[in-house]
């Protein structure tokens, strides 16, 4: 049991070069999430999704497009990357959604540097 | 989106000091998380408090959710290297995880 996985756990890009981070997580949730954490501002929701063929945007989707095409995966691609995405990236997961109890299981997180 | 003010930002500590961090807001929430990230790490659940007044204990740690609701501490007693981390707390806005900007502590031995 992996939990939830991310991949690269390193990367580097020029500006306007695109990538795509992979999430995979084996808990069977419904509910993933893209975050970003930079120094000083904790994370913030980038996109998310209530299930399988279903996004939506958080308080960062700028720059970001995201996709579920399978329950336990979910993808955030950067069309052409800018310096302000560098950035450590989490992906997270949950069972629940919109209740007090509603744990978020982590990824170890993606460094990405855009030169 | 409502803010969430953590203090002190920073916290470094000798190995066997208690300490305690805050977790405010100038808004009334129903309930408050309270995450641990271990450097290049994902956030990780402590505890959920619900109740305002409430007390929750996980060994050294105690967590405190205010009686007006609008903030809650964590305390910990006897700090050992291992709870060296980013403390963050977490409020949940309509299915979404709204987190502070996080106390960072360091227990040196």
């Amino acid at each position: 049991n992996a939990g939830v996985t991310q991949t690269p756990k390193f990367r580097v890009l020029k500006t306007g070069q695109s990538m795509t981070l992979l999430c995979a997580q084996d808990m069977n949730h419904e509910y993933m999430y893209w975050y970003r954490q930079d120094p000083g501002m904790g994370l913030r929701l980038i996109h998310y999704s209530v299930g399988e063929g279903t996004t939506a945007k958080g308080e960062v989707p700028d720059g970001y497009n995201v996709s579920r095409l399978k329950k336990q995966n979910f993808l955030l691609g950067l069309e052409s990357a800018a310096p302000s995405q560098t950035s450590v990236y989490f992906c997270a997961s949950s069972y629940r959604y919109g209740l007090p109890y509603n744990e978020q299981f982590f990824g170890p997180g993606t460094r990405l540097t855009v030169l | 989106t409502q803010l969430l003010e953590q203090s002190p930002q920073f916290l470094s500590i000798q190995e066997g000091e208690n300490l305690t961090v805050y977790c405010n807001s100038s808004s009334v929430f129903s309930s408050l998380q309270w995450y641990r990230q271990e450097p290049g790490e994902g956030p990780v659940l402590l505890v959920t408090v619900v109740t305002g007044g409430e007390v929750k204990k996980l060994k050294r740690l105690t967590f405190q959710f205010g009686d007006a609701r609008k903030d809650s501490s964590l305390h910990i007693t006897a700090a050992q290297p291992g709870d060296t981390g980013l403390y963050l707390c977490v409020r949940n806005q309509g299915g979404k995880l709204i987190f502070g900007q996080g106390t960072e502590l360091s227990v040196k031995p």
